[in-house]
């Protein structure tokens, strides 16, 4: 079975400050991993994925992600926030036919 | 090119009512997936469909039932409405049953 698990449910970060974003997935097959993210009243927009390769990812927005194998983790970070990034974020794992969700975090860049 | 586009943006029923949600895909995809997101939770997989055929569906029961027709548009079909099928619904096309999905900006549903 699979299964996405985002750590925070709320983060709370100065503007210009660092961030990550937590994310664990448990998958007894091989996965592709995504971060997305969703605006107020919006659809969600792809950040970034991790299909093979190179473990750290970089996707828009000046964010990055790195998927460790042994920790089955994805976490997403970002060294300098702006207020634009203040949004839904959500983890997802990829299997044959399905997506799978994690509860997503709420970050809030704080001038 | 035009994104994935839904219809209607809001739309209020009454519980037992029956509702028909759609969806048109990005130009050139031709697989469609509609995932159900309650309110604080993330994106739950319905079903997806490809070419016309249904391609893997999620933990739904039978009263949620899709379409997708020769132009890959799509439509989603929820009979006997709960209270608890209140939540933005969103479509994600892409093609060939990629996982390159792009989403639509969803329906909100409410059933009272």
């Amino acid at each position: 079975a699979q299964s996405v698990t985002q750590l925070d449910s709320q983060v709370p970060v100065f503007e210009e400050a660092p961030v990550e974003l937590r994310c664990n997935y448990s998958s007894s097959v091989s996965v592709y991993l995504f971060w997305y993210v969703q605006y107020p009243n919006q659809g969600l927009q792809l950040l970034l994925k991790y299909l093979s390769g190179s473990t750290l990812v970089k996707g828009i927005n000046g964010f990055e992600a790195e998927f460790n194998k042994s920790q089955t983790s994805f976490h997403l970070r970002k060294p300098s926030v702006h207020i634009s990034d203040t949004a839904e974020y959500f983890c997802a794992v990829h299997t044959p036919n399905q997506f799978y969700f994690g509860t997503g975090t709420s970050l809030t860049v704080i001038p | 090119e035009t994104g994935v586009t839904q219809s209607p943006t809001h739309l209020i029923k009454t519980r037992g009512q029956q509702v028909t949600l759609r969806c048109s895909s990005q130009s050139g995809h031709n697989t469609v997936s509609w995932y159900q997101q309650a309110l604080g939770q993330g994106p739950q997989f319905i079903f997806q469909y490809y070419r016309e055929e249904e391609n893997g569906r999620g933990n739904f029961p039978p009263r949620f039932s899709g379409l997708q027709f020769p132009n890959y548009s799509s439509e989603l079909n929820v009979n006997a409405l709960e209270l608890d099928d209140s939540a933005l619904y969103l479509c994600a096309s892409s093609l060939d049953r990629s996982y390159e999905q792009y989403f639509g900006p969803g329906t909100r549903l409410t059933v009272t």
